[in-house]
């Protein structure tokens, strides 16, 4: 089945560590999304990718940086991670940027800092 | 921009009743919509999505949801809830032309046996 893969499914890291959190899809889908969704919160969006071309919205902290190297890998980059950062982290694709395209979601990454 | 609300933030509610889910948007363009369901540690599943044309929407696992533009909800509804229904769900909307999915703050619907 083609699909929207977040590995790994839980990571620990320390406080100040850098650590990647890595999505695949299947879906040859154009846009890709992370998302990060503290407990009991709405997802919140971080930044996207329109096939190689990065967008990333104002409030993103800049510890959290994003690549792209292919239309199938999508990867979360946190520099130094700080307590606050605990959460669920969600990453997402779209076939397209118009609006009426549903955003397919894999299973997220809960990322916890020692 | 657009904003969500969604009125309940927990719904118990017994096996076999029947259970609304209420969301109000907010939006100055016109919006789609989407209601998306989260299990305990997974990522969020399309459950049904508004469009265009005919306001009621059918989804999937038994789910349907009614746009009224006048008093701007979505509601979600389902004549029959069961224990696996238990989950998280969220309220979705999106400006036609183009911007982010806006997502409410979800409601939890507990199902009690």
């Amino acid at each position: 089945d083609a699909m929207v893969i977040q590995n790994p499914r839980y990571q620990v890291t320390q406080f100040g560590k850098p650590v990647t959190l890595s999505c695949s899809q299947t879906l040859n889908h154009n846009v890709m999304y992370w998302y990060q969704q503290k407990s009991s919160q709405a997802p919140k969006l971080l930044f996207h990718y329109y096939d190689k071309d990065f967008n990333n919205e104002a409030d993103t902290p800049d510890n959290f940086q994003s690549r792209r190297p292919n239309t199938s890998f999508c990867f979360l980059d946190i520099r130094s991670p700080g307590l606050g950062d605990a959460a669920m982290y969600l990453c997402a694709t779209s076939s397209h940027h118009t609006s009426n395209q549903p955003q397919h979601f894999g299973d997220g990454t809960r990322l916890s800092i020692l | 921009a657009q904003s969500v609300t969604q009125l309940d933030s927990q719904v118990p509610v017994f096996e076999e009743a029947p259970v609304e889910l209420r969301c109000n948007y907010s939006s100055s363009v016109s919006v789609y919509l989407f209601w998306y369901v989260q299990y305990p540690n997974q990522g969020l599943q399309l459950l049904l999505k508004y469009l265009s044309g005919s306001t009621l929407v059918k989804g999937i696992n038994g789910f349907e949801a009614e746009f009224n533009k006048s008093q701007t909800s979505f509601h979600l509804r389902k004549p029959s809830v069961h224990i696996s229904d238990t989950a998280e769900y969220f309220c979705a909307v999106r400006g036609t032309s183009y911007g982010k999915l806006t997502f409410g703050q979800g409601t939890i619907l507990t199902v009690h046996p």
